[in-house]
C-alpha cells in the first residue's frame, strides 16, 4: 500500500543550528502535503499546506521564515527548521493527499526533534 | 475558523467497560476521520466516515457521523487494556486550499 517517509526519526541539533526533515511519497504522487507539530500530550496542529511546484501556504501563527517548506516534486517535501531554538523541540509529522481530488490520506511515521 | 473538538480529553474506564467519544466540528463537511495515537508513534486510521449517516465498525470500536449536527461519535464496546491510545478525530475542508485539522484529542487509558 502507499507508505509515507519520513527522515530522520529522530534528530538532535544545538541551537541555532537548522534542521532538514525530509518527507517522501514512496509509491503515489503527492500533490498536496501537511506538515503537523504536536507538543507531548497536545493535539496535532496544522503549520502548512505544501503543494508541489508553489509556495506553501502557512497557518496563521506560523512563521515562514523560521519553518521553510519546500515541495520541490511530487513525491518530497521538506521542512527546514532554522536558527532552532529549545521551543521547537517537538514531534513533526507530515502527510500526503493522494492525487488533486481525494480524501485519502496518508502520514509519515513523524520525526521527533530536540534543540539543545 | 474550522474547529474540531473532543469530549472528553481524557478518559480512564475500566476494562469491559461502554464509553463513547464526542467528536464536534464548526463548519460543513461530510467527511470525517478516526485515528489512534500510540505514545512516541505516528497516526494509525481507524474509519474514514464520508456521509451523513454513515457507520463504521472494526472489532470493540464503532464511528458513526452526524453532519447534520456537525457531530461524530466513537463507541467503546467492552474496553480492553490494549485500547489504552488517544484517538483523535480530522475534518477536512476547503478554505481557500485543502485543510486536514484535527480534533483536541482524547486520551484513554483502560484500566485491568
Amino acid at each position: 500500500g502507499a507508505v509515507v517517509s519520513q527522515h530522520p526519526s529522530r534528530v538532535i541539533c544545538k541551537s541555532g543550528t537548522s534542521v532538514k526533515i525530509e518527507c517522501r511519497s514512496l509509491d503515489f504522487q503527492a500533490t498536496t502535503m501537511f506538515w503537523y507539530r504536536q507538543f507531548p500530550k497536545q493535539s496535532l496542529m496544522l503549520m502548512a499546506t505544501s503543494n508541489e511546484g508553489s509556495k506553501a501556504t502557512y497557518e496563521q501563527g506560523v512563521e515562514k521564515d523560521k519553518f521553510l517548506i519546500n515541495h520541490a516534486s511530487l513525491t518530497l517535501s521538506t521542512l527546514t527548521v532554522t536558527s532552532a531554538h529549545p521551543e521547537d523541540s517537538s514531534f513533526y509529522i507530515c502527510s500526503a493527499r493522494v492525487g488533486l481530488s481525494g480524501n485519502t490520506i496518508y502520514f509519515g511515521e513523524g520525526s521527533w526533534l530536540t534543540v539543545v | 475558523e474550522l474547529k474540531v473538538e473532543q469530549n472528553p480529553l481524557f478518559l480512564s474506564m475500566q476494562e469491559g467497560k461502554n464509553y463513547t467519544i464526542y467528536c464536534n466540528y464548526s463548519t460543513t463537511s461530510d467527511r470525517l476521520y478516526w485515528y489512534r495515537q500510540d505514545p512516541g508513534k505516528s497516526l494509525e486510521s481507524l474509519f474514514v466516515l464520508l456521509s451523513n449517516g454513515a457507520v463504521k465498525q472494526e472489532g470493540r470500536l464503532m464511528a458513526s457521523l452526524d453532519t447534520k449536527a456537525r457531530l461524530s461519535t466513537l463507541h467503546i464496546t467492552a474496553a480492553v487494556h490494549d485500547l489504552s491510545a488517544t484517538y483523535f478525530c480530522a475534518v477536512d475542508i476547503v478554505q481557500g486550499t485543502y485543510k486536514y485539522i484535527f480534533g483536541t484529542g482524547t486520551r484513554l487509558k483502560v484500566l485491568a
